[in-house]
């Protein structure tokens, strides 16, 4: 069975600095893109950011742009956030998801599937 | 403010038929394909439909996608009170080089 369990939320005051976590078990972890995809709270879904199987291709959203930072270790079976000058509007449930493309590659005809039950990131003085 | 436009509520009645529209543009539905999931209350989202049109093994076939032009639609039939959630369309958009969501419409079963 394919799991993903986040892990590293918490409540962080403004400009300072998160890492997040997301370990991964049920396939083959190096075959494939994930992404990061963010809800706040009483509100809809925002994709944050995703990473090529290898980590040769990333993508970030706009808001979070020179900021964040995705990456992975396929050793470690595991996908990472770091969150840097964090802001008010950064508050939501973070969620880990697999991305479908066979490749491995960023691609624009895949999905995500499935997803962790997410962690929740609180930015506030 | 969403890049794909949905509706903020749809709802229906046990057995009835509903659709759900997602608008977009030519830089994301009008040229890429479209999924959809279903977010239940108080739990992660799951996929629905992916590929415009193609279901995932273990979702029903009352569940439904289809695109056209820079739009695509959700269509549940045979309206069940488990289907009471959040459903949100995604694209991917090549102006933006990025994934982008509806804002979700939510269903409500009278």
């Amino acid at each position: 069975e394919v799991q993903l369990v986040e892990s590293g939320g918490g409540l962080v005051q403004p400009g300072r600095s998160l890492r997040l976590s997301c370990a991964a078990s049920g396939f083959t972890f190096d075959d494939y893109a994930m992404h990061w995809v963010r809800q706040a709270p009483g509100k809809g879904l925002e994709w944050v950011s995703g990473i090529s199987w290898n980590s040769g291709s990333t993508g970030y959203a706009d808001s979070v742009k020179g900021r964040f930072t995705i990456s992975r270790d396929n050793a470690k079976n595991s996908l990472y956030l770091q969150m840097n000058s964090l802001r008010v509007e950064d508050t939501a449930l973070y969620y880990c998801a697999k991305d479908n493309a066979l490749s491995g590659e960023l691609l624009d005809d895949s999905w995500f599937d499935p997803w962790g039950q997410g962690t929740l990131v609180t930015v506030s003085s | 403010q969403s890049v794909l436009t949905q509706p903020p509520s749809a709802s229906g009645t046990p057995g009835q038929r509903v659709t759900i529209s997602c608008s977009g543009s030519s830089s994301n539905i009008g040229r890429n394909t479209v999924n959809w999931y279903q977010q239940l209350p108080g739990t992660a989202p799951k996929l629905l439909i992916y590929s415009n049109n193609q279901r995932p093994s273990g979702v029903p076939d009352r569940f439904s996608g289809s695109k056209s032009g820079t739009s695509a639609s959700l269509a549940i039939s045979g309206l069940q009170s488990e289907d009471e959630a959040d459903y949100y369309c995604a694209a991917w958009d090549d102006s933006l080089s990025g994934w982008v969501f509806g804002g979700g419409t939510k269903l409500t079963v009278l």
